[in-house]
């Protein structure tokens, strides 16, 4: 069964500063991997996606992801923080299930406070 | 806009009402679903409906009802509620699970 943690349920950057949000999955078979973004009183927005293409995924708002078979991850990064940055995002992986169905599970989420 | 479009925004309910919450989406997706999201706790999938029939049901207790009307229209009945059911209700619609789903703006709904 697949599974994803994000570590750290808060993240402080200053602006200007990189950030790296941290997503490690497991999962018996290659999986999809996503990026979610929330903002306040909103639903979530895809950011970026891995589905066995490149391992390095560009995404919107200047943020990328990298995919590591070896160390089960795909952390989140951009360059540099920007205040509107500030919201909460969702690693999410999505695998095959036995019946053949795709079995989508998203992490707990990681709140992203960018400091002036 | 998202392309997926809840209503309301926001509702407030007695624990003896009866409310719909609706989802529409026009992007020709296959599947739409519908997400409890709390305070503090991971989302919780509670229904999946693709090409209109259920197909998936998380123990969601029967105060939730869900109907699919059509492909693009996915509506949450719900009656004699609990405190516990103030959430934020998201619902998503996709294509198909590897292309990432399409979220609503949600519906925050107080039990009072």
């Amino acid at each position: 069964a697949q599974s994803v943690t994000q570590l750290g349920s808060h993240v402080s950057v200053s602006e200007g500063a990189l950030v790296l949000l941290r997503c490690n999955y497991s999962s018996s078979v290659p999986p999809y991997l996503f990026w979610y973004v929330q903002y306040p009183n909103q639903g979530l927005q895809l950011l970026l996606k891995y589905t066995s293409a490149a391992t390095l995924v560009k995404g919107i708002n200047g943020f990328e992801a990298e995919f590591k078979k070896s160390e089960t991850s795909f952390h989140l990064t951009k360059p540099s923080a920007h205040m509107s940055d500030a919201a909460e995002y969702f690693c999410a992986v999505s695998a095959p299930t036995a019946s053949g169905t795709y079995k989508y599970i998203f992490g707990t989420g990681t709140r992203l406070k960018v400091l002036a | 806009e998202t392309g997926v479009t809840q209503t309301p925004r926001h509702l407030v309910m007695g624990m003896t009402n009866k409310k719909s919450l609706k989802c529409e989406q026009h992007l020709g997706h296959n599947a739409m679903y519908w997400y409890k999201q709390s305070a503090k706790k991971p989302l919780e999938l509670m229904f999946v409906y693709s090409l209109e029939e259920r197909v998936e049901n998380n123990s969601v207790p029967s105060r939730f009802s869900p109907e699919c009307p059509n492909s693009s229209h996915l509506f949450l009945h719900l009656h004699t509620l609990q405190p516990e059911d103030s959430a934020l209700y998201l619902c998503a619609s996709s294509q198909s699970s590897n292309y990432g789903y399409t979220f609503g703006s949600g519906t925050r709904l107080t039990v009072v």
